[in-house]
């Protein structure tokens, strides 16, 4: 079955930076774009961008950008983002989801999520 | 960016009532709208998505539709297991953007 299996939760300092990585299974991975949600309890759900995960090509959120990077190493069917410069407000629990980039226009399978917090 | 107003914010209901939640967006969207529900701890599952076409797996009692620039989910003969948030998501344009969500619990 299709799953997408996140790493775990992180700990981080102000100014560090998080690499969260995404491994997905039960599909041909690069036929569906991987896209990254990040959840708060103030500002809910957020989109932050998605990856074509055939060609590395990405659609970025403006807020976003320089703040996230995503990447893709499709010899392990994985995806990452890079979360840099944190601070607080980068705490937050991120999910990758698998985004079909066609009709219907879903993103149909979600990772657990991973939880992020950034404290000194 | 497109911004999704969804109502009500909670939402407390008894076992087998009719349930509906709504999103308008800022601008038009087409049918560009997705349904999910999450529960506690749990990542979003997808609902209904092309605004009215319910998501494989997912019980008939749930239906989503559209009415002009309204947008709605409904849930049919509410049990126990719909509790949790929901949201709509609206994916015409980037940035994607989502409704608040509808925390539904039992009454």
């Amino acid at each position: 079955q299709v799953q997408l299996q996140q790493s775990g939760a992180e700990l981080a300092k102000p100014g560090s930076s998080v690499k969260i990585s995404c491994k997905a299974s039960g599909y041909t991975f690069t036929s569906y774009y991987i896209s990254w949600i990040k959840q708060t309890t103030g500002q809910g759900l957020e989109y932050i961008g998605y990856i074509n995960t055939g060609s590395g090509g990405t659609n970025y959120n403006e807020k976003f950008k320089g703040k996230a990077t995503l990447t893709v190493d499709k010899s392990s069917s994985t995806a990452f983002m890079q979360l840099s410069s944190l601070t607080p407000d980068d705490s937050a629990v991120y999910y990758c989801a698998r985004w079909d980039g066609t009709y219907p226009w879903v993103m149909d399978a979600w990772g657990q999520g991973a939880s992020v917090t950034v404290s000194s | 960016d497109i911004q999704m107003t969804q109502s009500p914010a909670s939402l407390s209901a008894s076992l087998e009532e009719i349930v509906t939640i709504t999103c308008q967006p800022s601008q038009g969207i087409g049918n560009y709208l997705s349904w999910y529900q999450q529960k506690l701890g749990k990542s979003p599952q997808l609902l209904i998505h092309s605004a009215t076409s319910l998501a494989d797996g997912v019980p008939s009692r749930f239906s989503g539709s559209r009415s002009g620039t309204q947008y709605s989910l409904k849930i049919n003969r509410l049990q126990v297991e719909d509790t949790g948030i929901y949201y709509c998501l609206q994916i015409s344009s980037t940035p994607w953007t989502f409704g608040g969500g509808t925390k539904l619990e039992l009454k």
